[in-house]
């Protein structure tokens, strides 16, 4: 079966811009994760989206937001880009309705801000 | 909340030698443990988990890693390293219950030389 699929792979925004990412889960997993990944931070934890509804959020500014929708599929979005927004942003679904199963994570998206 | 810490950034062993990456974890209730791997440009990939049961868990790739409750920690090992083995490693904690994410160590990068 098909893998997490996020698009842009790579994408090069200026400060001050918004991005929209996009994660298309595995058929069938309803939960959707969002993961911002930056060299020495590991993965920070954004926000879970469980049919269509943020279940979790993490610790960031208000300028991080997602959604789901109702085939599963999320995005999320980053308003007024600042420099320290560039990171690798990492997709995760799991099938497991009481949250003991593995994430399986899609190859992410690169974003650069200049 | 559940936190993750890996103490070492970087782990080096030679080609053949048992190799340890440490992780231990903080959580209020019962933990769920989990492994990931990240090859470069690549999304993280499962290797093993701790639900329950047997202290020791066996994953992919030869790696098994030991649920320690005392010491709230839990190592991953191997006992031969190979040069392919290098790559950056993820411990991952998850309290349990439906509506709980899952947290991430900062990583660890482990280099294995010929």
């Amino acid at each position: 079966k098909a893998g997490v699929t996020q698009t842009p792979r790579y994408l090069i925004k200026t400060r001050g811009q918004q991005v929209t990412l996009s994660c298309s889960p595995i058929s069938g997993h309803r939960s959707v994760s969002w993961y911002q990944q930056t060299p020495g931070q590991g993965l920070q934890f954004l926000f879970e989206y469980f049919s269509e509804t943020q279940r979790n959020k993490g610790n960031f500014p208000g300028r991080f937001s997602g959604r789901q929708f109702s085939n599963s599929r999320s995005e999320m979005n980053v308003s007024t880009l600042e420099l320290g927004d560039s990171a690798l942003y990492l997709c995760a679904c799991q099938g497991d309705r009481v949250n003991t199963g593995e994430l399986f994570f899609g190859e992410g998206s690169r974003l650069t801000v200049l | 909340a559940q936190s993750v810490a890996q103490p070492e950034d970087q782990v080096n062993v030679a080609e053949g030698n048992p190799l340890t990456v440490k992780c231990t974890y903080s959580v209020s209730g019962n933990p769920y443990l989990f492994w990931y791997v990240q090859y470069p440009n690549r999304g993280l990939q499962f290797l093993l988990k701790y639900i329950t049961g047997d202290n020791l868990v066996k994953g992919s790739y030869g790696f098994e890693a030991e649920f320690n409750k005392s010491q709230t920690s839990f190592h991953l090992k191997k006992p031969s390293a190979l040069v392919s083995d290098s790559a950056l490693y993820f411990c991952a904690v998850r309290e349990k219950g439906p509506d709980n994410d899952m947290r991430f160590g900062a990583g660890t990068r482990l280099t294995v030389k010929p």
